[in-house]
């Protein structure tokens, strides 16, 4: 596609529900990002992948938290038993792996858990 | 591993102010290092780059100069307007390996007329 395409682009729910969001990266962009942002905070690192696997889930917050890519492509970020804490604008990002390159981000998801 | 350090906000600033967001980074290799901007209500989106030491990147009146002396990328602009009101986020890409971009956590400026 022409851009990082994130989707739903809002989402509410209730506390305890599971929810998915998804993200479909720039076609050919082997590394992708997921970042969760406060409101009025900066960017919170969550998970890298570099194809479809992901060498460094170091940011996923809570064990409820978890994330799959599938074909080098397509990645889906879960959150399980949401809670309120969990409301945030989830960003996910894509670039390609190769020198002095940047990186594209998506439009986000705002999750709210009432 | 590598990282990012950048200055904590809030800046506020009067117009036609002079900005400088500071910024560090500890890496192992070359990085190439880049500032994006978040206006209100919008996505992240590529500001500047520097790609080797030396180099200043340059986009919309705004500067920052690739330090490698001093591990620094500080953006500067000689006179803001209401109008760069966002926030800024200084970032590395690692040039070898994984090529990951690590960010920092970002420095948000309010600019008043």
């Amino acid at each position: 596609g022409a851009g990082v395409s994130q989707s739903p682009s809002n989402k509410v729910t209730e506390k305890g529900k599971d929810v998915e969001l998804r993200c479909d990266p720039i076609s050919g962009h082997t590394a992708l990002y997921w970042y969760r942002q406060s409101l009025g905070q900066g960017l919170e690192f969550l998970i890298y992948f570099q194809g479809n696997s992901a060498p460094d889930k170091s940011g996923l917050p809570s064990d409820r938290f978890s994330a799959e890519r599938t074909g080098g492509s397509v990645s889906t970020l879960t959150i399980q038993r949401t809670q309120q804490e969990d409301s945030a604008v989830y960003l996910c990002a894509s670039s390609l792996r190769r020198e002095n390159t940047e990186a594209f981000f998506g439009q986000g998801t705002r999750l709210t858990v009432v | 591993g590598d990282s990012v350090t950048q200055m904590e906000g809030p800046v506020t600033l009067s117009e036609e102010a002079f900005l400088t967001i500071n910024c560090t980074y500890t890496a192992t290799g070359y990085p190439s290092l880049f500032w994006y901007v978040q206006y209100p209500g919008e996505g992240l989106q590529l500001l500047l780059k520097a790609t080797k030491a030396d180099d200043k990147g340059s986009n919309k009146g705004f500067e920052a100069t690739y330090r490698k002396e001093t591990t620094s990328f500080h953006l500067e602009k000689g006179s803001v307007q209401v109008s760069d009101s966002a926030v800024y986020f200084c970032a590395l890409s690692e040039n070898t390996g994984g090529f990951k971009t690590i960010f920092g956590a970002g420095t948000r400026l309010f600019v008043k007329a």
